[in-house]
């Protein structure tokens, strides 16, 4: 199985702050990537998909990047709604994998 | 605007089957190239793909799991199911439905949209 590891497991940022989640395959896996978002009680939300592509209706202050093993989660200016847990998943091979999540706390 | 929504019993005894449906609204399930998937969480723990199923019939399975998992779709209730057999405490999760979008240009598939999740705990 192709393990995802993200990093960090979780960090504490002010509303408007830059973040960025990393995310590292254990195997080459291209542009194989999405992204996801999860909030407590509700259904996961697809923010990117292969990597760097935006979802439909999802805001422009979310962008992914990378290729290979390594990827980004990039939110630009982080607003009171993004605080939440985010995964990467790889879709190159099955089972389809999942990092163990980044919880995005309140400063 | 399509939405799933789990369904079944929220405690199973150890060694009995569980059983979800996931229920599809907004489109048909045979509409378009899609796969329609169940994952779970277990408590204080990452996300599991459990396995995928198409209209036509295919299916995929998590080797992990494969020996104790169906998944079927019926077409005329728009729904799909997943039984689990042989549960033990490290079955007790959160159950998600998913739909898995395979595109034909872009590389690669994902999830979306997911159900809300159903809680499942294995106990006696």
């Amino acid at each position: 199985d192709i393990q995802m590891t993200q990093s960090p497991s979780s960090l504490s940022a002010s509303v408007g702050d830059r973040v960025t989640i990393t995310c590292r395959a254990s195997q080459t896996i291209n542009t194989y990537l999405n992204w996801f978002q999860h909030k407590p009680g509700k259904a996961p939300n697809l923010l990117i998909y292969a990597a760097s592509n935006l979802q439909s209706g999802v805001p422009s202050r979310f962008s992914g990047s990378g290729s290979g093993t390594d990827f980004t989660l990039t939110i630009s200016s982080l607003h009171p709604e993004d605080f939440a847990t985010y995964y990467c998943q790889q879709s190159f091979n099955t089972p389809w994998t999942f990092g163990l999540g980044t919880k995005v706390e309140i400063k | 605007q399509l939405q799933l929504q789990e369904s079944g019993p929220g405690l199973v005894k150890p060694s009995e089957t569980l059983s979800l449906s996931c229920t599809v609204s907004g489109s048909s399930i045979t509409s378009g190239y899609y796969y329609w998937g169940w994952l779970r969480q277990p408590p204080g723990k990452g996300l599991e793909w459990i396995g995928s199923i198409h209209s036509g019939g295919p299916t995929n399975y998590n080797p992990s799991l494969k020996s104790r998992v169906h998944i079927s779709i019926d077409t005329s209730q728009n729904q799909f199911s997943l039984r689990l057999t042989s549960v033990t405490a490290a079955d007790t999760a959160v159950y998600y439905c998913a739909r898995r979008v395979v595109p034909d240009i872009i590389p690669g598939n994902w999830f979306d949209p997911w159900g809300q999740g159903t809680q499942v705990t294995v106990s006696s």
